[in-house]
């Protein structure tokens, strides 16, 4: 077990519906990073908060965003969903500070969102 | 432009045959080269970092080495337990998102 949890497990939508996905880091983490995961694409990075503020962003479509609330959660929001959009969706989290362990990532048991 | 590339991308071992999984790197500045675990429908599961050429990391039948241009995972008498995707990941800059993830070398281990 990471620390790292995600809910929900599973979501089954529709095309064109919106869904937020939650994440909770490591306690003491300050850096929530998000990737989708499909069987063509392997692991990408869509973005990543630090203690609040968007700290970088990947390939993450303009119909999705991300906020990292003052308690450290983060939710992915995924807007005007397509067929193409059925992935898991993991989130990692990192320590923070000056030691080399911050750039370790551990992730979460994901999300399957499947859009029929 | 920085690419990671894993080989192979399918192994299969019998049962106490031990291997190496490649992962080759070009990107400018390495900063830490990471191997994770993952298994059928879950989340990444970290196993090591290696940040300078020469360096080795072990973790009971898996050891990690570095190289300036690639990382081996030696995986020494498998069990069956250890069949799962094993995937490596670059840091190339100072910013720990910057991170790219290889496509992964899925073990299968026969007993």
């Amino acid at each position: 077990d990471s620390g790292v949890t995600q809910t929900p497990k599973h979501l089954i939508t529709a095309t064109g519906q919106r869904v937020t996905l939650r994440c909770s880091p490591r306690s003491g983490d300050l850096s929530v990073y998000w990737y989708q995961q499909s069987l063509d694409q392997g692991l990408q990075f869509l973005i990543q908060y630090y203690n609040g503020e968007e700290r970088a962003k990947g390939n993450i479509l303009e119909r999705f965003s991300a906020q990292q609330f003052p308690d450290l959660h983060s939710e992915l929001n995924l807007s005007s969903l397509e067929l193409g959009d059925s992935a898991l969706y993991f989130c990692a989290s990192s320590e923070s500070g000056t030691s080399g362990k911050h750039y370790e990532q551990y992730f979460g048991p994901g999300t399957r969102l499947t859009v029929t | 432009e920085d690419q990671v590339t894993q080989s192979p991308e399918a192994l299969r071992l019998q049962e106490g045959e031990s291997s190496s999984l490649n992962c080759s790197y070009t990107v400018s500045g390495l900063r830490g080269l990471f191997w994770y675990r993952q298994d059928p429908g879950k989340g990444p599961e970290f196993l090591f970092t290696l940040y300078s050429a020469g360096e080795e990391k072990e973790k009971e039948r898996l050891k990690a080495t570095l190289t300036k241009k690639e990382s081996f995972l030696h995986i020494t008498a498998p069990k069956p337990e250890d069949s799962a995707t094993y995937l490596c990941a670059v840091r190339r800059d100072s910013s720990a998102s910057k991170i790219i993830f290889g496509s992964g070398t899925r073990l299968s281990i026969r007993p």
